[in-house]
């Protein structure tokens, strides 16, 4: 698998906002998967986009793809305090159980 | 049951110790990861293990020493740690099936602490 770089590397937002993260990649990917880390602990799997998908939806998070310019959004709507986390990217390259590759991550932060 | 679990919590250990993390996960995963993650840093792969064999090693010093005795469980053992081995150690399992990539459900992590 291969980096991916998020940006920005922080955001600060006041709640009911909605928050929008980016990563970059290099080279073509099979998938794009998002994850959350809460205050270092475990990550929790948010969404899988798949090469040949565009946008994918899960609650109120909407995952976009855009593999001509190698880049995935990912968009909070109507943010809520647990929402602060660290959100990584991971893109992938290969095929099956390789293990994932995480950029520095975008540490979201919402606002009362 | 979607849960991966980790033990211990937390773990303080001496350099001359050995000590086992332990993962397990009753979801019929067949692929298990250990990963390491500093403080404000991202999660670095450690080790893969594929239907309980070995399959990635991301350069890992010997002082770590994983093993999958079946399935269900995955350890990491450790010996003659350094205390810049201090960090947090992250379990995750997945599906393994032909060749897809799927998505992982990580533990809560063992935090460690090298003195």
């Amino acid at each position: 698998s291969q980096q991916g770089e998020e940006d920005p590397q922080a955001l600060s937002i006041q709640e009911g906002e909605n928050a929008t993260m980016n990563c970059s990649y290099k080279t073509s990917i099979n998938n794009l998967q998002w994850y959350r880390q809460n205050s270092g602990r475990g990550l929790v799997h948010l969404i899988l986009i798949r090469s040949n998908e565009r946008e994918k939806h899960s609650g109120r998070l909407r995952v976009t793809l855009d593999t001509s310019k190698k880049s995935s959004s990912l968009l909070i709507t109507a943010s809520r305090a647990a929402d602060t986390a660290s959100y990584f990217c991971a893109p992938y390259s290969g095929g099956g159980a390789d293990g994932l590759t995480f950029g520095k991550g975008t540490h979201l932060i919402i606002q009362p | 049951d979607t849960e991966v679990t980790q033990t211990p919590k937390h773990l303080v250990m001496g350099m001359t110790n050995k000590k086992s993390l332990k993962c397990e996960q009753h979801m019929g995963h067949r692929a298990m990861y250990w990963y390491k993650q500093k403080a404000k840093k991202p999660p670095e792969l450690m080790f893969v293990y594929s239907y309980e064999k070995l399959s990635i090693n991301e350069s890992v010093p010997s002082r770590f020493s994983p093993e999958c005795p079946n399935s269900s469980l995955l350890n990491l053992h450790l010996h003659a740690l350094q205390p810049e081995d201090s960090a947090l150690y992250l379990c995750a399992s997945s599906q393994a099936l032909g060749g897809r990539t799927y998505e992982q459900y990580f533990g809560p992590g063992t935090r460690l602490t090298v003195t």
